[in-house]
């Protein structure tokens, strides 16, 4: 079993729709939650960063972590064609830096 | 202000050769870790660098070493390929070794033949 789950998709939505996203995790120790996106051909750009349990938001996306589900999700609002990408989470037990990341879930959105 | 500079951007090797590729941190940043991403999955931790010594490291073989220079630039090194070394490399750099800031460059995609 994987330490991060995520499913892969692909999610396809119509533009303006809400995108709903979110993986599981196994290892309690983990304290650091991010949500990256990454474009065909290109490296991950983080979108959230949050530590510990409880909600995070900036602009259209909002970030919540369930410490005592071992769940976390990303929501993107208003959605665009161009929040197509793949989207991936990524956790780590200490602020040193070896990043756990899922699969990642490819989204596409429709215009 | 450049961000983290990665080279070759594609590169072509055949089973068994080895391959260095190199990675320029984002100015102010001293720290860099190596990831593979392999077609379809998420980057897996290969190493990290830091004051010029290995600090962390993931469940790669001794094949794939590393380097920290003075300027904070990173090389990595794989020796005898094979297929399944076949991946994208990323380099990611970050100030200080934590993971505010912590950024990525566009990778290496390297093919094994």
């Amino acid at each position: 079993q994987k330490e991060v789950e995520q499913d892969p998709g692909p999610l396809s939505v119509p533009e303006g729709a809400i995108v709903s996203l979110n993986c599981t995790y196994s290892n309690s120790a983990f304290q650091y939650f991010m949500w990256y996106r990454q474009y065909s051909r290109k490296g991950p750009e983080l979108l959230m960063y949050t530590y510990s349990s409880g909600n995070k938001e900036d602009g259209r996306f909002t970030a919540q972590v369930d410490k005592s589900s071992k769940y976390i999700s990303l929501f993107i609002r208003d959605s665009q064609p161009s929040d197509s990408a793949t989207y991936l989470c990524a956790m780590s037990p200490d602020s040193w830096g070896k990043l756990q990341f899922g699969a990642g879930t490819q989204v596409v959105v429709t215009p | 202000d450049a961000g983290v500079t990665q080279s070759p951007t594609h590169l072509i090797k055949t089973r068994g050769q080895q391959v260095t590729l190199r990675c320029s941190p984002k100015s102010g940043h001293d720290t860099v870790s190596w990831y593979q991403q392999a077609l379809g999955q998420g980057p897996q931790f290969i190493f990290q660098y830091y004051e010029e010594e290995e600090r962390q490291r993931g469940n790669f073989p001794d094949r794939f070493s590393g380097h920290q220079f003075p300027n904070y630039s990173s090389e990595l090194n794989v020796n005898a390929l094979w297929l399944g070394d076949s991946a994208l490399y990323l380099c990611a750099s970050s100030p200080g070794g934590g993971l505010l800031g912590y950024t990525f460059g566009s990778g290496t995609r390297l093919t094994v033949v």
